[in-house]
């Protein structure tokens, strides 16, 4: 298994407030992603790492920032958090691709509750 | 953007039973995944097929890219199959960005 882990794995938090979950790589990897699920969508991209300090968005992107300031780390911050943000979190992970090809490995996710 | 349609959406068997899953796709992909989530919410890689077929023990599966779908088959199925199947690609002009389907779920029934 890919070592990712994600922290917290649970948490509740009240409308308004801040909130950053980690997502934590063993394996110096060059990319980095954020996705949330939710009933009915699978997963959606928020935001991807394609090196230290280089971020972009993804297709729902809005009320969320992130910052990588090492390989190994991948931070998610919700600026104010909301009730349409309780999700499930996840964190992936890939490498330069070798011929084209690469794959993404996902972390344990991180349950978020917004009140 | 791309489209990405998984079918059925819900799929109930017998333990032993066949079945194959299908994921089509509305534009040309780079790269195409399946993965596993198990009833605790992990998602394991079960192929990582932008074309050809692959096997697995019980798993196969098949991605023909010029026609736009790809099929994972599942033989002999096993309570530990249950859970939720999902498809991904990555569109030729993405920059390592996976487009998930909604997925099947799967539950297998002793």
């Amino acid at each position: 298994d890919a070592g990712i882990t994600q922290s917290p794995r649970h948490k509740v938090t009240e409308t308004g407030t801040p909130v950053t979950l980690r997502c934590h790589q063993t394996e110096n990897h060059r990319y980095m992603y954020w996705y949330r699920q939710d009933p009915g969508h699978g997963l959606r991209l928020i935001h991807y790492s394609y090196g230290v300090k280089d971020t972009d968005k993804g297709e729902v992107s809005d009320g969320y920032s992130v910052s990588r300031s090492k390989t190994e780390d991948f931070l998610l911050t919700l600026e104010s958090a909301t009730s349409s943000q309780t999700s499930v979190y996840f964190c992936a992970i890939s490498d330069l691709p070798i011929g084209g090809l690469y794959e993404q490995y996902f972390g344990p996710g991180t349950r978020l509750t917004v009140t | 953007g791309i489209q990405v349609e998984q079918s059925p959406p819900d799929l109930i068997l017998q333990e032993g039973a066949n079945s194959t899953l299908r994921c089509n796709f509305s534009d040309s992909v780079n790269n195409l995944q399946w993965f596993h989530q198990n009833p605790w919410g992990q998602l394991i890689n079960l192929f990582y097929i932008p074309s050809g077929t692959k096997q697995n023990g019980r798993l196969s599966a098949t991605t023909v890219a010029t026609e736009r779908y790809s099929l994972l088959y599942i033989s002999s199925s096993q309570t530990t199959d249950s859970g939720v199947y999902f498809c991904a690609v990555e569109r030729k002009d993405s920059s390592y960005k996976l487009i998930f389907g909604s997925g099947t779920r799967l539950l297998v029934r002793p």
